[in-house]
């Protein structure tokens, strides 16, 4: 079965400073990854998603990540952070099968320090 | 925003009593799912579908049951509930490429 990891529950970082969270896939088959995001008693939003197409892949609001097939890694990145972009974010990679179903990571916390 | 309308948004019940919660789409999508949502596990799959009648198990599924019998709408069911039930439940629609979630129902057994 397929697992997601997301180093780091929470990660904290100066307002104009560069957002990165990290996640790994288990994965011998490149699948759909996806990140999304959760602001306070909201569901989620998608920021981005990568379906085998660019490996450089650009989000909403600024975000970016790059599926890196060697080091089964999809991180997401943000040059400089806004107070705004405070909320949990989820690494997801979706079942290689006809399914479609999400397997998501534990989740990061991102704090955005004024 | 997808059509995703999630009913009720709370609830608190009683260990052992039934519950349902409700899931309606307006997007006509094929597949739906129900996850849960806790702290330090993410959102883990309870069941999903991917057709009116067509359902199967995800990764959590002890407790709970569903059902499918038109398009737009997926229930969820706790037969008789327990305190580990308690838990905030998002659904989802998608139809392949990208999953679009519901506003979640946070659900308190006591």
């Amino acid at each position: 079965a397929q697992s997601v990891t997301q180093l780091g529950s929470h990660v904290s970082v100066s307002e104009g400073a560069l957002v990165l969270l990290r996640c790994n896939y288990s994965s011998s088959v490149p699948p759909y990854l996806f990140w999304y995001v959760q602001y306070p008693n909201q569901g989620l939003q998608l920021l981005l998603k990568y379906t085998s197409a660019a490996t450089l892949v650009k989000g909403i609001n600024g975000f970016e990540a790059e599926f890196k097939k060697s080091e089964t890694s999809f991180h997401l990145t943000k040059p400089s952070a806004h107070m705004s972009d405070a909320a949990e974010y989820f690494c997801a990679v979706s079942e290689v099968d006809s399914s479609y179903k999400l397997i998501f990571g534990s989740g990061t916390r991102l704090l955005v320090r004024p | 925003d997808a059509g995703i309308t999630q009913s009720p948004r709370h609830k608190v019940t009683e260990t052992g009593t039934p519950v349902t919660l409700r899931c309606h789409q307006t997007e006509n999508h094929r597949y739906m799912y129900w996850y849960r949502q806790d702290p330090g596990h993410g959102l883990r799959l309870i069941h999903y579908s991917y057709g009116v009648k067509d359902t199967d198990k995800g990764e959590v599924s002890d407790g709970y049951s569903v059902s499918r019998s038109k398009t737009e709408d997926f229930l969820l069911t706790l037969e008789s509930a327990t305190s580990s039930q308690t838990s905030v439940y998002f659904c989802a629609i998608s139809e392949g490429s990208e999953a679009f979630f519901g506003q979640g129902t946070r659900l308190t057994v006591v």
